[in-house]
Parts: structure tokens; C-alpha cells; sequence
């Protein structure tokens, strides 16, 4: 089973800081990269995505890092604010090549703790 | 509403009952997911609804678990004779997805706010 292993479990920031989160795939077929931000009591949403064809997308504070060869993707969150505590996911498409249906597989989640 | 729906949002129930849990998608997505989210913990996949294709249960814990998606909207997950380890929160989510050159691609998920589920 293709899995999406996801670091660290746990991170606490201080305001202003730099949250990096990890992850590493096995399915080099994969094609898609999202990131998922989930608050309490709240289903899980969309935060940014990344296609392998580019190496980085940022938007506003948030950066995915791609690299391709390692076969690691991370979230990069600049200036760390109170209001980025929150549970975050990496994602995948699970299958292999032609039998990719479109399904995604998620990472154990890293809950973020940005201290005022 | 224009999200994606569940209910019941809390469920608690009885060791041994059978419980049905409801998702109503977004109108026009094609794929339908659920998954488990236990306390602190990642999100569990459970089951995957695309089109007219053939369900994908291999993330179904147990022949206790089964879901069903009548006429390519509603979809109602059911667990049956519940027990204590079933105790967690239930998501739904809806996507499109877009084909190109032949393979999908995966679109953005759609939560709903998900079905919490206490068995006593």
C-alpha cells in the first residue's frame, strides 16, 4: 500500500517564526501535491498544491518545497502567526501510473502550535 | 447549501446498535470519499466513490463497515453491531475529477464538517 509519511507529529512555534513540516511519498507516479489545513471541530481544507512539475509555489506565507529525486515535499510557514495553529496534512494520489483513480491518500497530520 | 453535508454532526449510540451516517456532497462532483479521523490522529480512508466505477473498499476495517452512493449523490455510510473501537469523528468529502490525456486528475476535496460517532 502506498503510504505518505508525515513530520513531526507535533511542532510549536513561536509568533513570527518559520513552521516547516515535512513529508515523504513511495509512488513516484504520483502527480499531485496538497497541503490541508484543519481546525477544531472543522472538516479539513484546502491550503495550497503542488504539481512535480515545478519545484516551489508559494502563496502569500505559505511555500510548498517539491523535490522530485529525495522524493519529499514540505510546507514552508513564514511569519507564524496565532492563527495558523492548527492541524495540517500532506496528501497523495494513491495509485500506480494508469490506475491512479483520483483517490488521495493523507499524511498522520503535524498539529501547530503558534505561540503568542 | 453549496458544501458538503452530514448528519447526524453527534451521534452517540449503544455497543451492538447499527448506525447510518448521511453525506450529502456538493451537486456535480463525481467523487466521494469518507474517512475516519479518531482523536489526534490522521485521517483514515475508508471508502472511494468515483462515477459509475466500481466502489474502492480496501479501507474498510471490517465486514461491520459498508457504504452505499445512490444514484451518484447521496451516500450513506453503515455500521452495523458498533463497538467501542468505532468511536471517532466520520468525514465525507466531494471532488471533481478532471481527466487529461486519459488518467485522472486529482481535484480539490471538500469536507463537511463530519459526524461524531460515541458508542457507549
Amino acid at each position: 500500500q502506498q503510504q505518505v509519511k508525515q513530520s513531526p507529529q507535533s511542532l510549536i512555534v513561536q509568533k513570527g517564526g518559520i513552521s516547516i513540516i515535512n513529508c515523504a511519498y513511495e509512488n513516484t507516479a504520483f502527480d499531485y501535491f496538497p497541503w490541508y489545513q484543519q481546525f477544531p471541530g472543522k472538516g479539513p481544507a484546502l491550503l495550497i498544491a503542488i504539481r512535480p512539475d515545478v519545484s516551489e509555489k508559494k502563496e502569500g506565507r505559505f511555500t510548498i518545497s517539491f523535490n522530485k529525486s529525495a522524493k519529499q515535499f514540505s510546507l514552508h510557514i513564514m511569519d507564524s502567526q496565532p492563527g495558523d495553529s492548527a492541524t495540517y496534512f500532506c496528501a497523495a494520489p494513491r495509485g500506480l501510473g494508469s490506475s491512479n483513480t483520483g483517490k488521495l491518500i493523507f499524511g498522520q497530520g503535524t498539529t501547530l502550535q503558534v505561540k503568542p | 447549501g453549496a458544501g458538503v453535508s452530514q448528519s447526524p454532526s453527534n451521534k452517540v449510540t449503544e455497543k451492538g446498535k447499527d448506525v447510518e451516517l448521511r453525506c450529502d456532497p456538493i451537486s456535480g462532483h463525481t467523487a466521494l470519499y469518507w474517512y475516519r479521523q479518531s482523536l489526534g490522529q490522521g485521517l483514515e480512508f475508508l471508502i472511494y466513490f468515483q462515477g459509475n466505477s466500481a466502489p474502492d473498499k480496501s479501507g474498510l476495517p471490517s465486514d461491520r463497515f459498508s457504504a452505499e452512493r445512490t444514484g451518484g449523490s447521496v451516500s450513506t455510510l453503515t455500521i452495523q453491531r458498533t463497538q467501542q473501537e468505532d468511536s471517532a469523528v466520520y468525514l465525507c468529502a466531494s471532488s471533481l475529477v478532471l481527466w487529461g490525456g486519459g488518467t485522472p486528475n486529482t481535484g480539490e476535496l471538500f469536507f463537511g464538517e463530519g459526524s461524531r460517532l460515541t458508542v457507549l
